[in-house]
């Protein structure tokens, strides 16, 4: 069966203090992995798309790498602002659109 | 440029009304996608719809939920009968056609079933 797992659960970081967050999945095969965020209320925000292994992607203070088993998230000088759900997702190859998510991580950061 | 436009933003109903939910896609885009998020659960896939198609209903449940996207105006996800397990965040999310894409979410319809 297809899974999409996000570890931590929730994260707690004082301002500029790095860290990363971790995507693991299983599909049969991969057609893409995508990061969200997530603020109270609204709907997910699309971050990044990463297709193969060894693709790294940036935005500000986020960079997204993929393997053939997990994605990370690493966060960089991370400010109170960042503070959100970060959400991963799969979809598989072929035609099909829908996409797996995983439970997320809940990110704190302290000023 | 308006994003994916869903409402109400809040829907509340009593157990065996109707609910009807209604997304608007974002200009250009001309799939639409449901997902329903329960806390604890994140989010499930629904149903993938094309104008006048329905291409995924693989998340649908079988019986009261149905989805449309008219060739004129938004689309709807409609559930009848609701009941208290029914109470969710739904999304909707619109893409080009095409390749592959990030979809964009609206800012979902928080349905309360009392």
């Amino acid at each position: 069966e297809d899974q999409v797992t996000q570890s931590p659960e929730a994260l707690r970081l004082q301002e500029g203090e790095s860290s990363s967050l971790n995507c693991s999945y299983t599909v049969s095969g991969l057609r893409g992995l995508f990061w969200y965020r997530q603020d109270p209320g609204k709907g997910p925000e699309f971050l990044f798309t990463l297709y193969s292994a060894g693709e790294e992607k940036e935005k500000e203070r986020l960079k997204a790498t993929l393997t053939k088993k997990e994605s990370f998230l690493h966060i960089t000088a991370p400010k109170p602002e960042d503070s959100a759900t970060y959400l991963c997702a799969v979809q598989e190859a072929g035609n099909n659109r829908k996409l797996i998510w995983g439970l997320g991580t809940s990110l704190a950061v302290n000023p | 440029n308006a994003g994916v436009m869903q409402n109400p933003r809040h829907l509340v109903r009593r157990r065996g009304q109707e609910a009807r939910l209604r997304c608007s896609p974002m200009k250009g885009h001309s799939h639409v996608y449901w997902y329903r998020q329960l806390p604890e659960e994140g989010l499930k896939f629904m149903v993938y719809l094309q104008k006048e198609n329905i291409i995924d209903e693989s998340g649908m449940p079988k019986e009261r939920f149905s989805a449309e996207f008219p060739k004129e105006g938004p689309s709807i996800l409609r559930i009848q009968q609701v009941v208290r397990g029914d109470s969710a965040a739904y999304f909707c999310a619109s893409s080009p056609p095409g390749a592959l894409y990030g979809y964009t979410f609206g800012s979902g319809t928080r349905l309360t079933v009392v």
